[in-house]
């Protein structure tokens, strides 16, 4: 299985900040990367598709970059709503795996 | 707009196997990938399988002995029996769509998700 790993687990921050969350692949998967935004007692919401996609709806201060196994998601200024957790989702190969999680906190 | 629900009993006891209903509105389950995907309590997500639009499935290793996806197309339904339960089961399980196309790979739909535990 190919292991995703995210950095850090937990992040504490203030409105108006920028914030950056990483995530690393064991191997390689090209692009093939999503970003996820989960508040508590509800469903994941896809944010980021392939690497550096926004999905349809997603405000723009969300940003994805990364390639090979090393990817970032940049939240260019924190807003209130912002403060939930954060997974990476690897689809280049079955079993499609998720990082850990980066609980972003105020 | 496409939206899932899932539906089944909260409480399995152990050894026995836990049965989940997943119903799409708004789209067909003739059509795109159709998955499981579950969350421990205070834990991170761990993807269960998928069912193709074709009928073939693909589970995760570590399951695989214990899984079964299956589709109802007459009631665009797919379905999760999941079998041999412990108290290491217990997780909310969510279906949800898996999108393919070009440069696309991702769960763009989830269902609320539903709360199992396993426990006698």
């Amino acid at each position: 299985d190919i292991q995703m790993t995210q950095s850090p687990s937990s992040l504490s921050a203030s409105v108006g900040d920028r914030v950056t969350v990483t995530c690393r692949a064991s191997q390689t998967i090209t692009n093939f990367l999503n970003w996820y935004q989960q508040k508590p007692g509800k469903a994941p919401n896809l944010l980021i598709y392939t690497a550096a996609n926004l999905q349809s709806g997603v405000p723009s201060r969300f940003s994805g970059s990364g390639s090979g196994t090393n990817f970032t998601l940049t939240i260019s200024s924190l807003q209130s709503e912002d403060f939930a957790t954060y997974y990476c989702q690897q689809s280049y190969i079955t079993p499609h795996t998720f990082g850990q999680g980066t609980k972003l906190e105020i | 707009q496409v939206q899932l629900q899932e539906s089944g009993p909260g409480l399995v006891r152990p050894s026995e196997t836990l049965s989940l209903t997943c119903t799409v509105s708004g789209d067909s389950v003739n059509s795109y990938f159709w998955s499981w995907i579950r969350q421990p309590p205070g834990k991170g997500l761990e993807w269960i399988g998928y069912i193709a639009y074709s009928g073939s499935t693909k589970y995760n290793p570590s399951l695989n002995s214990r899984v079964t996806i299956s589709v109802d197309t007459s009631k665009n339904q797919f379905s999760l029996k999941l079998g041999s339960v412990t108290a290491a089961d217990t997780a909310v399980y969510y279906c949800a769509r898996y999108l393919v196309r070009v440069g696309l790979h991702a769960f763009d739909i989830w269902g609320q998700g539903t709360m199992v535990t396993v426990s006698s």
